[in-house]
């Protein structure tokens, strides 16, 4: 079982809807990261928060807007996309940056936009 | 933007066959981690290497990571069907974000 734990597991949704995707760790790492990745393509960064403030977004669209409550959780909440956002969305966290120690992946959110 | 070429991109072999994997950048790593990727579910850690010529075993997998830091590989011996996945190289340039490379999805036919 992976200790970064995210639901719901799969998400369908129109282009007019508004949801959110959860991501939850309890290893005491202070460093969490959003990726999407592409069917047969390697993961995509989209965000980094780094002691619960966000310090990297790779230019992602405001429709994706993330949300970190606490050193805990990671939200994603998504409005309005398109169907090329269809992906699969991962979590990852890791101890601490910047020091590129070894990301914890959930199993993903996969998401399908209609 | 650093980027990481994988090869081959897509590998398909008879159970108990051995194979390499590759993984290269024209900049110097600071580290290099190696993941596997199984269908439905999120990356691996496989293993990190830090050290230029580090070669680091892993059961039937081992990685080594070239003298000068640009390259990397991975060696799996007699190939079993659970070693089928997507395995993704990620290097660390400094202490700017992980990149991943492009990939290499293996398939071991029983």
């Amino acid at each position: 079982d992976t200790e970064v734990t995210q639901t719901p597991k799969h998400l369908v949704m129109g282009m007019t809807n508004k949801k959110s995707l959860k991501c939850e760790q309890h290893m005491g790492h202070r460093a969490m990261y959003w990726y999407k990745q592409k069917a047969k393509k390697p993961p995509e960064l989209m965000f980094v928060y780094s002691y619960e403030k966000l310090s990297i977004n790779e230019s992602v669209p405001s429709r994706f807007s993330p949300e970190c409550p606490n050193s805990s959780l990671l939200n994603l909440h998504l409005h309005a996309l398109q169907p090329e956002d269809s992906a699969l969305y991962l979590c990852a966290s890791s101890q601490q940056r910047p020091d590129n120690s070894p990301l914890h992946f959930g199993n993903g959110t996969r998401l399908t936009v209609t | 933007t650093q980027l990481l070429e994988q090869s081959p991109q897509f590998l398909s072999i008879q159970e108990g066959e051995n194979l390499t994997v590759y993984c290269n950048s024209s900049s110097v790593f600071s580290s290099l981690q190696w993941y596997r990727q199984e269908p439905g579910e999120g990356p691996v850690l496989l293993v990190t290497v830090v050290t230029g010529g580090e070669v680091k075993k892993l059961k039937r997998l081992t990685f080594q990571f070239g003298d000068a830091r640009k390259d990397s590989s991975l060696h799996i011996t007699a190939a079993q069907p659970g070693d089928t996945g997507l395995y993704l190289c990620a290097g660390a340039f400094g202490n700017e974000k992980l990149t991943f490379g492009t990939g290499t999805r293996l398939t071991i036919i029983p």
